[in-house]
């Protein structure tokens, strides 16, 4: 039962323009999440967070949107640059000691 | 400072063997996580180590296996490799593990090592 949806595998943005995407959660108990993205043959890095009791976190061109009720969050890049395009991964934590539960991730391509 | 490091990063070996791979943390960090991550399956969660001891496992079979040493450096080791153990394996070190709720905790990722197996 996948908890963290990233819904779509792939995305093509030109470049300048926003980048939207997006990551659903079935847990209401997830209380903190995460966004990490991935060039080939490296680990995941990570990018910015939020937690359950902000509804917006922003990091430069990097905002993070939280809408509790329809349990789901956005990451929105602006201005998009070809140096974005890597895979996304959404992750998200529940309170205690448990560890991090990952979407499958999206493939952010932006086009100079 | 060094971030995390894992060896080897590549690895080929043929069912039915077994392989050790290495993770170094950044230095001062404590608990060290492991994920294996497939192209259906993305990141899953194998285990979590802290003060040398294991505080969480995934659902992964008893043919996964780690262990911390007192440096903090880990080693998980896969036995009776199967050909779907092919994967990138993927470890990750945070300062503690995660304080309670809405805690910050932010995990720092290795390289990984990829294992093919024949």
């Amino acid at each position: 039962d996948q908890q963290v949806k990233q819904n779509s595998p792939s995305l093509s943005v030109q470049e300048g323009r926003i980048s939207i995407l997006n990551c659903d959660y079935t847990n209401s108990m997830f209380d903190y999440f995460l966004w990490y993205k991935k060039y080939p043959a490296e680990g995941p890095t990570f990018l910015i967070s939020i937690s359950s009791i902000k509804d917006k976190n922003e990091d430069g061109r990097f905002t993070v949107f939280l809408n509790k009720s329809a349990k789901h969050l956005s990451l929105h890049i602006v201005p998009s640059q070809p140096g974005d395009s890597a895979v996304y991964f959404c992750a998200a934590l529940k309170p205690g000691n448990t560890p991090l539960v990952f979407g499958k991730g999206t493939r952010l391509s932006v086009i100079a | 400072k060094a971030g995390v490091t894992q060896t080897p990063r590549y690895l080929i070996k043929t069912r039915g063997q077994q392989v050790t791979l290495s993770c170094s943390p950044i230095s001062g960090h404590r608990s060290v996580s492991w994920y294996q991550q497939t192209p259906g399956q993305g990141l899953q969660f194998l285990f979590e180590y802290f003060s040398e001891t294991q505080r969480n496992k995934g659902n992964f079979p008893g043919r996964f296996s780690g262990r911390q040493f007192s440096n903090s450096r880990s080693e998980m080791n896969v036995s009776t490799l199967e050909l779907g153990d092919s994967a990138l394996y993927l470890c990750a070190s945070s300062l503690v593990p995660r304080q309670g709720a809405l805690a910050k905790n932010i995990q720092y990722f290795g390289a990984g090592t990829r294992l093919s197996v024949l």
